[in-house]
């Protein structure tokens, strides 16, 4: 039972473009939703999170933005750079756990 | 100064073997998880402390047994490895119980042959 999912395994989006990242999730009691960072042989790194009772939270490039009617969040990074190339995973928590998706592997090309 | 650091990295084993991977955090966070990523990417969490008590047990199979000796260090010992143990296997930290922006170890990959 997945109840964070990451349809896409993959985007390439090229330098200075907007990247979008898509989770949806299905457990309603959801009420706080991260986004971590993945460098390969590095552990996921936290980037960017939203509390359930807002529907947009903006860190400089980075903004995430959620629509709990449809039960998803996305992750715009503008403009995207080479360095933003890691595997994206969004993470949702019930009171005492992360639920994990399983990723999306952004790759910017200039 | 790595924040949450967990040895060894790499971990080559033999089925039937007991070993363990050990993780510290110098964060003065009060709670520990122990997370595995399977073959197909999906993270999990296996375990929670807080302050050394055991929070979370996720269905985790009795060979899997964590050690939590301070708040500092949450150790995995695994008796009795399988195949179906080959994984990577994070140990990650959160100032609360809860998980939110929890810090990441650089993981161990387990490969047992």
């Amino acid at each position: 039972d997945q109840q964070v999912k990451q349809n896409s395994p993959s985007l390439s989006v090229q330098e200075g473009r907007i990247s979008i990242l898509n989770c949806d999730y299905t457990n309603s009691m959801f009420d706080y939703f991260l986004w971590y960072k993945k460098y390969p042989a590095e552990g996921p790194t936290f980037l960017i999170s939203i509390s359930s009772i807002k529907d947009k939270n903006e860190d400089g490039r980075f903004t995430v933005f959620l629509n709990k009617s449809a039960k998803h969040l996305s992750l715009h990074i503008v403009p995207s750079q080479p360095g933003d190339s890691a595997v994206y995973f969004c993470a949702a928590s019930a009171t005492d756990k992360l639920i994990f998706g399983t990723g999306t592997r952004l790759q910017v090309f200039p | 100064d790595t924040a949450v650091s967990q040895t060894p990295k790499y971990l080559v084993t033999q089925m039937g073997n007991d070993k363990s991977i050990k993780c510290e955090q110098n964060l003065g966070h009060d709670t520990m998880y122990w997370y595995k990523q399977d073959s197909k990417k999906f993270l999990k969490i296996m375990f929670s402390y807080n302050n050394k008590e055991l929070i979370i047990n996720e269905t985790v199979p009795n060979r899997f047994s964590p050690k939590s000796p301070d708040k500092a260090h949450l150790n995995l010992h695994i008796n009795s490895l399988e195949l179906g143990d080959s994984a990577v296997y994070f140990c990650a930290s959160s100032q609360w119980t809860g998980g939110l922006e929890a810090f990441f170890g650089q993981g161990t990959r387990l490969t047992v042959v």
